[in-house]
């Protein structure tokens, strides 16, 4: 049974590029959470979706950031014209889609992102 | 809002030495509290959690935690690591949902990286 699978793992861009992060949960899973993670700093809740639907999107940065999370596909964190400040690690997690009280989160192995 | 404090952000300790990580939070209302591990190149693994109940949580790998209200915090401990132990835990919080909280958002220490030499 195959985890959370992240791709890139590494992604480089240049200041006003675009990066796009995918997720695949795991199988089974419909909920799908990301998180960020900037240097010295612990993870940050960014997102919540489930499928065609984003239930809390209160973590994301107003401008420049996107996610969906399609009825098919993986799940795309998406950030139009890069800057420095968006260099970090950013982590996907899956739960099941019945949900309890506190259902585990599985975690993905992240992906760099380094904007020169 | 709700944080997380780590206090060591590094921790080196010898093989069979017994070691404490430290974790404290703030929140005004009740939460749920969960230690995850980190192994390099690996995705956050869940090592215990606590909800409710019983104070002392035991998880995988032979890892325990203590709930303590009082002092708000939530030590993980082990008696005795292995080498294969090396790895960063993070401590994170969610708020309990029966006090109208989100108990999906968790928020996380910045980690701890706990070192076991031979």
């Amino acid at each position: 049974n195959a985890g959370v699978m992240q791709n890139p793992r590494h992604l480089v861009r240049r200041r006003g590029q675009e990066a796009r992060l995918r997720c695949s949960p795991m199988k089974g899973h419909s909920h799908v959470y990301w998180y960020r993670q900037l240097p010295e700093e612990g993870l940050k809740f960014m997102v919540y979706l489930q499928k065609e639907n984003i239930i809390d999107e209160s973590g994301m940065p107003k401008e420049r950031f996107s996610a969906e999370f399609p009825k098919e596909g993986p799940s795309i964190l998406r950030i139009q014209q890069v800057v420095r400040g968006d260099s970090a690690a950013y982590f996907c997690a899956s739960s099941p889609p019945n949900r309890g009280l506190a259902d585990t989160q599985y975690f993905g192995p992240g992906t760099r992102l380094t904007v020169l | 809002a709700q944080s997380v404090t780590q206090l060591d952000s590094q921790v080196p300790v010898f093989e069979e030495a017994p070691v404490e990580l430290r974790c404290n939070y703030s929140s005004s209302v009740s939460v749920y509290l969960f230690w995850y591990v980190q192994y390099p190149n690996q995705g956050l693994q869940l090592l215990l959690k606590y909800l409710s109940g019983s104070t002392l949580v035991k998880g995988i790998n032979g890892f325990e935690a203590e709930f303590n209200k009082s002092q708000t915090s939530f030590h993980l401990r082990k008696p005795s690591v292995h080498i294969s132990d090396t790895a960063e835990y993070f401590c994170a919080v969610s708020l309990n949902p029966y006090s109208g909280g989100s108990n999906y958002k968790l928020t996380f220490g910045k980690g701890t990286l706990l070192t076991v030499n031979p």
